[in-house]
């Protein structure tokens, strides 16, 4: 296992339209986020899973945002009607269980909303 | 919200000297945690500190805690050109319900000069 996969690296994508992001955890890790990065800004909580369940969603998730676990293994992140505020580094990060560990994390998927 | 903030926002210095980061939080933690990003990459987890600990040690890094301040640094010693990148400091909130998820601070961007 060489770490956490994030797909595609990179998303340029027209106003409007809808895009996934897929991450593929290590495999051992019972735990998942993502987190959205925007330029000079430290990473923004997104969501949460432990296992296939989702745990926590921030209020950054709007409506339009959704996440899934299927299986507790890789997660996708689906952007509908995307608009140019959703512009940023989308990471994806895993974790195993217990406490007081620290997080691996993809090197991110950039979306460009143009 | 980010709830830490690091202290310089930028800092350039020659290879050899060495180099300290500051944060600042607002809430309680379980641990602490610095991590590292080279531009557009993914973050890499450098170490963690319980706040039940003061000082940890990882080969050139250092990082202190002061929990009555709700502060920590961290030292690089020898500094190399290879340790460019910002540095961030993300914590783990202390109490239920945190579900381990990581809060970041804005970063340091960190210029060492061959």
């Amino acid at each position: 296992d060489t770490g956490v996969s994030q797909d595609p690296r990179h998303k340029i994508t027209k106003r409007g339209q809808n895009v996934t992001f897929r991450c593929d955890p290590i495999s051992e890790h019972n735990r998942l986020y993502w987190y959205r990065q925007t330029l000079g800004q430290g990473p923004e909580f997104l969501t949460y899973f432990q296992n296939e369940a989702q745990l926590e969603k921030s209020r950054l998730l709007s409506d339009r945002f959704s996440a899934e676990r299927p299986k507790g293994s890789f997660s996708t992140l689906e952007i509908q009607r995307t608009e140019q505020g959703d512009s940023a580094m989308y990471l994806c990060a895993s974790s195993s269980p217990g406490q007081g560990v620290g997080y691996t994390f993809g090197s991110g998927t950039r979306l460009t909303v143009v | 919200s980010q709830q830490g903030e690091e202290d310089p926002q930028a800092l350039s210095i020659q290879e050899g000297e060495n180099a300290t980061m500051n944060c600042s939080y607002k809430t309680s933690i379980n641990n602490l945690q610095w991590y590292r990003q080279n531009s557009g990459r993914g973050l890499v987890h450098l170490i963690l500190i319980r706040s039940n600990e003061r000082e940890k040690h990882s080969g050139r890094l250092r990082v202190t805690l002061d929990t009555s301040k709700k502060s920590s640094s961290l030292l690089i010693t020898a500094s190399r050109a290879a340790d460019t990148a910002s540095y961030f400091c993300a914590t783990d909130a202390w109490g239920g319900g945190s579900n381990y998820k990581l809060t970041f601070g804005k970063g340091t961007l960190l210029t060492v000069n061959p």
